[in-house]
């Protein structure tokens, strides 16, 4: 039973424009939510979270919108970059609990 | 500062071998995570270690998986005896805090067992 819902396994978006990568939740019980970015042959590296207590969190180009009712989640990225191309995970924690990963979806900037 | 290291990065054995895969977690880190990304699924929780005490092994997948963290330093994840399903990458993190935003990933072991 997956609880963390990533159904676009990839998306290709041109430099400079707005990349949107979607999230979805079945667990009521998530208070906290993460995407992480994954480069081949690297570990998962952390980008950017977000608490249930809010529906917006903004880090440079990168943006996390929560709609709890829903149970959706989205990261933009923008302007897209070259390096962003990546594998993006998102992520979801009840209370202290461990994190539970989506299948991820594969970002390719095209120049 | 040294990130998380894994040993070693990649380890192709046959079904039925053993196999033992190392952690070194960033120095004074408390809390490390073991997870396990199967062909191109989701990353899965496996167990969490604070210090030398497993807090929740509940992702183990049976007992043919052990983990270790003697002294609260680094950790070990043997699989014994491996079977095909048990292939995959498996990743360590760790962190400080019992956070998700501070768990820092190292970059994986890639299993291959035929």
């Amino acid at each position: 039973d997956q609880q963390v819902k990533q159904n676009s396994p990839s998306l290709s978006v041109q430099e400079g424009r707005i990349s949107i990568l979607n999230c979805d939740y079945t667990n009521s019980m998530f208070d906290y939510f993460l995407w992480y970015k994954k480069y081949p042959a690297e570990g998962p590296t952390f980008l950017i979270s977000i608490s249930s207590i809010k529906d917006k969190n903004e880090d440079g180009r990168f943006t996390v919108f929560l709609n709890k009712s829903a149970k959706h989640l989205s990261l933009h990225i923008v302007p897209s970059q070259p390096g962003d191309s990546a594998v993006y995970f998102c992520a979801a924690v009840f209370g202290n609990e461990k994190l539970t990963f989506g299948t991820g979806t594969r970002l390719t900037i095209i120049p | 500062e040294a990130g998380v290291t894994q040993f070693p990065s990649h380890s192709v054995i046959e079904k039925g071998q053993t196999v033992t895969l190392r952690c070194d977690p960033i120095s004074g880190h408390d809390n490390l995570y073991w997870y396990r990304r199967v062909m191109g699924k989701e990353i899965k929780f496996l167990l969490h270690f604070v210090k030398e005490s497993k807090q929740d092994e509940s992702g183990m997948p049976n007992n043919r998986f052990l983990a270790e963290r003697t002294g609260g330093t680094y950790s070990t994840l043997k699989v014994q005896p491996a079977e095909l399903e048990d292939s995959g990458v498996y990743f360590c993190a760790s962190s400080q805090a019992w956070r998700g935003e501070t768990q820092y990933f190292g970059p994986g072991t890639r299993l291959l067992v035929l």
